[in-house]
């Protein structure tokens, strides 16, 4: 199935650390999503995007929809050992309810 | 404020048998879709429901078929289980179609983890 192109894959960051990861598309966006999910769960909502260069904050969080609408970014200040956990892009076009998901970026901190 | 609910948490299956899996969404909501998570993939989308009808369908067979309920839960029916069907499948909910910004986010249920044998 169609899924969107997410780097890195994974990665392992001491405590204390800035984390970046982006994702992208070859089709343009109207919205972009970014969710993380822990093992046995759901995914959680961190922050939603939904014009083009918009930046948003949540805590530590921060999220970025692209200007060209085919990518988003998100980036994670200080890393703690609780930002464990698999992040999951999303985004959605015109004229559609579906949306398409990231492979994941699955981080892991070192304390 | 209880959040979505999904049954079963886990269940196992073999080959050829049917299997139905159900949603309560997020109070208030009203628009429901299931996605499909194989091990260490993102969701893919297998179709959403709104009015009691299917708006919109992913890439899947039609052994996938679904329904949602006048109370707004659903359920996800698959038929003719393959190998290839194990996977935890999710359910999200969401506001209704007719708004637009904030309630295009969905929220999602902890899944139904289905093994199939």
């Amino acid at each position: 199935g169609q899924q969107l192109n997410q780097s890195p894959q994974s990665m392992f960051i001491q405590e204390g650390e800035d984390v970046s990861m982006n994702c992208t598309s070859s089709s343009i966006f109207n919205t972009w999503l970014w969710y993380k999910q822990d093992p046995g769960e759901g995914p959680v909502l961190l922050i939603a995007l939904y014009k083009a260069g918009e930046l948003t904050s949540n805590g530590r969080l921060t999220a970025q929809f692209g200007i060209t609408r085919k990518d988003s970014f998100l980036n994670i200040s200080a890393s703690i050992p609780s930002d464990v956990g698999i992040y999951f892009c999303a985004g959605r076009g015109g004229g559609t309810y579906k949306y398409i998901f990231g492979t994941g970026t699955r981080l892991k901190v070192l304390a | 404020d209880a959040g979505v609910t999904q049954s079963p948490t886990h269940l196992i299956k073999t080959r050829g048998q049917q299997v139905t899996l159900r949603c309560s969404p997020k109070s208030g909501h009203d628009t429901v879709s299931w996605y499909q998570q194989a091990l260490g993939q993102g969701p893919q989308f297998i179709f959403q429901y709104y009015e009691e009808e299917e708006r919109q369908r992913g890439n899947f067979p039609d052994r996938f078929s679904g329904h949602q309920f006048p109370n707004y839960s659903s359920e996800l029916n698959v038929n003719a289980l393959l190998l290839g069907d194990s996977a935890l499948y999710l359910c999200a909910s969401r506001p209704g179609l007719a708004y637009s910004g904030g309630a295009n986010v969905l929220t999602f249920g902890a899944g139904s983890r289905l093994t199939v044998l």
